[in-house]
């Protein structure tokens, strides 16, 4: 079965950083990556995915993720952040071409402006 | 357009108690998901209908748990002799199909079992 492992629980940034968030997952066949992002006080929107070909996606809101197969990871950049960023951050995978979405824990991610 | 549309957006119930937690899917999405999102964790498969068969009811935590998508479009989730246990808000999403198409949610429903 497949999982989702996210790094950080809280990360807390100034205005203007650069952000990377760490997202793993377990799954021993092809995967759709996805990376969702949720407001406050709004529902879940989708950020970028990654199916097949260039492994750096770019998403909407400057961010971009890059897979890397050999460690199974998806992680989630954006070279310099701003405070409406402030949200929580959500990686999923799908495993083969059917199925259900699983989600990591989430990071929630503050920026100070 | 009109989004994934969820009601109650709230539910107090007493201990005990059956609810049923509603969900309109985007027109014309195919595929439809539950999640449940306690505080401080992501979102938690509960069931995925693929038309009006469940595809995959795997994550439905008991036997407490049921739902159904008779027509293919609006679903319901059922919850028999709530728990307290079963406080979390209540994800539905719904996607053109269920392939690669991304998931488009609802804005959940608040479920408190007191």
């Amino acid at each position: 079965a497949q999982s989702v492992s996210q790094h950080n629980h809280h990360v807390i940034l100034s205005e203007a950083a650069s952000l990377e968030l760490g997202c793993n997952y377990s799954y021993g066949g092809t995967v759709n990556l996805f990376w969702y992002v949720q407001y406050p006080g709004q529902h879940l929107q989708l950020l970028l995915k990654y199916f097949s070909g260039d492994p750096l996606v770019k998403g909407i809101k400057g961010f971009e993720a890059e897979f890397i197969k050999s460690k199974f990871s998806f992680n989630l950049r954006k070279p310099s952040v701003q405070w409406s960023d402030t949200a929580e951050y959500f990686c999923a995978v799908k495993g083969g071409s059917q199925g259900n979405l699983i989600f990591g824990k989430g990071t929630k991610l503050s920026v100070k402006p | 357009g009109a989004g994934v549309s969820q009601t109650p957006s709230n539910k107090v119930t007493e201990k005990g108690k059956y609810v049923e937690l509603r969900c309109d899917p985007i027109s014309g999405h195919t595929a439809l998901y539950w999640y449940r999102q306690s505080l401080g964790q992501g979102p938690e498969f509960l069931i995925y209908f693929q038309g009006t068969g469940a595809a995959d009811d795997s994550g439905l935590p008991n036997d407490r748990f049921f739902a159904v998508r008779p027509e293919g479009s609006v679903s319901t989730l059922k919850i028999q002799r709530t728990e307290r246990g079963d406080s979390a808000v209540y994800l539905c999403a719904s996607s053109l199909e269920g392939g690669r198409s991304p998931l488009h949610f609802g804005n959940g429903t608040r479920l408190t079992v007191t």
